[in-house]
């Protein structure tokens, strides 16, 4: 059964430190997605691509997040640096096209002390 | 913007009960709707995605129905099941602008009590 894959699983890092992210969308998936969850906010779009070309990056902070896709295979988000309001699960998810369901990961769970 | 509410925000309920789970969302361009399960330290998983021309989706116990002009949509779950226990979301994708990206509601957390 075909999933997508994130990693670390947990994360732990002292504020100031940088911190990667990293996803495996599913193989033939051609739009990404990148999701932080709160438990004030929510679920949040943070970023995506299609195609591995950043479609929608308004949902994060631009002075220190960054996302990429450096093959199809891969997708990554840095932060750079951290700082303690950071801390959540941060979720990649997959998709074929706008009408079918996106496939999520089982997230990387971050601490910012 | 696009907003979605998620009522109840919590509901405990004996096995066997049917119950109805409802979202509003206050956008009505929307491309779709899509209902998801969330359990404890995972991701989300897909249950149900209702297009936007559709009036509900079914998958064995579980049915959704969507009501676009009026911004809502219900999750209904038949006779259920102590592992029904989850938190559920729904989430719309808004027509306008291109974009993919999913707007969550906060979820209704669910407990089925044995």
């Amino acid at each position: 059964d075909a999933r997508v894959t994130q990693t670390p699983r947990h994360k732990v890092t002292e504020m100031g430190q940088e911190v990667t992210m990293r996803c495996q969308p599913i193989l033939g998936h051609n739009t990404v997605f990148w999701y932080r969850q709160t438990m004030m906010q929510g679920l949040e779009l943070l970023a995506y691509f299609r195609n591995r070309a950043p479609l929608d990056d308004s949902g994060m902070p631009k002075d220190r997040f960054s996302a990429e896709m450096p093959d199809a295979t891969l997708a990554t988000l840095k932060i750079q640096p951290s700082e303690p309001r950071d801390s959540a699960v941060y979720f990649c998810a997959s998709g074929l096209s706008v009408n079918q369901p996106q496939h999520f990961g089982d997230g990387t769970r971050l601490s910012i002390l | 913007k696009q907003e979605v509410t998620q009522i109840p925000a919590a509901l405990s309920v004996p096995e066997g009960e049917n119950l109805v789970l409802n979202c509003s969302f206050t956008d009505s361009a929307i491309y779709n709707l899509q209902w998801f399960r969330q359990d404890p330290g995972k991701g989300l998983t897909s249950l149900l995605l209702i297009q936007s021309s559709q009036r509900e989706q079914t998958s064995g116990r579980l049915n959704a129905s969507l009501d676009k002009s009026s911004g809502r949509s219900t999750l209904y779950i038949a006779a259920s099941q102590p592992g029904d226990s989850a938190t559920y979301l729904c989430a719309v994708i808004h027509s306008g602008g291109g974009a993919d990206g999913l707007t969550f509601g906060k979820g209704t957390h669910l407990i089925i009590q044995p």
